[in-house]
């Protein structure tokens, strides 16, 4: 069975604070996807990294996929109150469903 | 494009009851992922159907069961309802860059 952990389970921090968020895994994965989830709603897709050590940057968040294929981080600059929700890592292990992480709640005090 | 569409938003049973929960992908996609989530947290992997045929099944009872019609929309079935089966509910269309979900269907089991 293929586990994918995130840390921290929770994060709470001041509005324009820094924060970093880990996915990790025992296993490699092929490909691995970040989507941020709010109350209510279904997950929403943020991106999708393919290739070890790939790096990509969507405004304030940059997102790194390890050099081993068995972990990546996710990291906001200047936290914003909007970006308050659930944080899932979710990574392809070859096996045609995605495994989703233990999730990270991230909550931004104005 | 419409997104992917769940139905019921809320359903309310008794232990013991069935519930059913419906489930339309996007447009042309043929594939559809059915997840548990419990408590906001991550997301278990229930079952996946792509072309009318159960593709893969997640280590759920087999009480959970399911289908999908000819026009790729789905079906989820849980018979013999058990009160930790109160969970949100989510159904993803799958293209080759993620998943989209939709908003899901919160199950409350009394």
């Amino acid at each position: 069975t293929q586990l994918l952990e995130q840390s921290p389970q929770f994060l709470s921090i001041q509005e324009g604070e820094n924060l970093t968020v880990y996915c990790n895994s025992s296993s490699v994965f092929s490909s691995l996807q970040w989507y941020r989830q709010e109350p209510g709603e279904g997950p929403v897709l943020l991106v999708t990294v393919v290739t070890g050590g790939e790096v990509k940057k969507l405004k304030r968040l940059t997102f790194q996929f390890g050099d081993a294929r068995k972990d990546s981080s996710l990291h906001i600059t200047a936290a914003q109150p909007g970006d308050t929700g659930l944080y899932l890592c979710a990574a392809n292990f070859g096996n045609e469903k995605l495994t989703f992480g233990t999730g990270t709640r991230l909550t931004i005090i104005p | 494009e419409a997104g992917v569409t769940q139905s019921p938003t809320h359903l309310i049973k008794t232990r013991g009851q069935q519930a059913t929960l419906r489930c339309s992908p996007i447009s042309g996609h043929t594939s559809v992922y059915w997840y548990q989530q419990a408590l906001g947290l991550g997301l278990q992997f229930l079952l996946w159907y792509d072309e009318g045929e159960e593709r893969n099944r997640g280590n759920f009872p087999p009480r959970f069961s399911g289908r999908q019609f000819p026009n790729y929309s789905s079906e989820l079935n849980v018979n013999a309802l058990e009160l930790e089966d109160s969970a949100l509910y989510l159904c993803a269309s799958a293209a080759y860059y993620g998943y989209t979900f939709g908003s899901g269907t919160r199950l409350t089991v009394v």
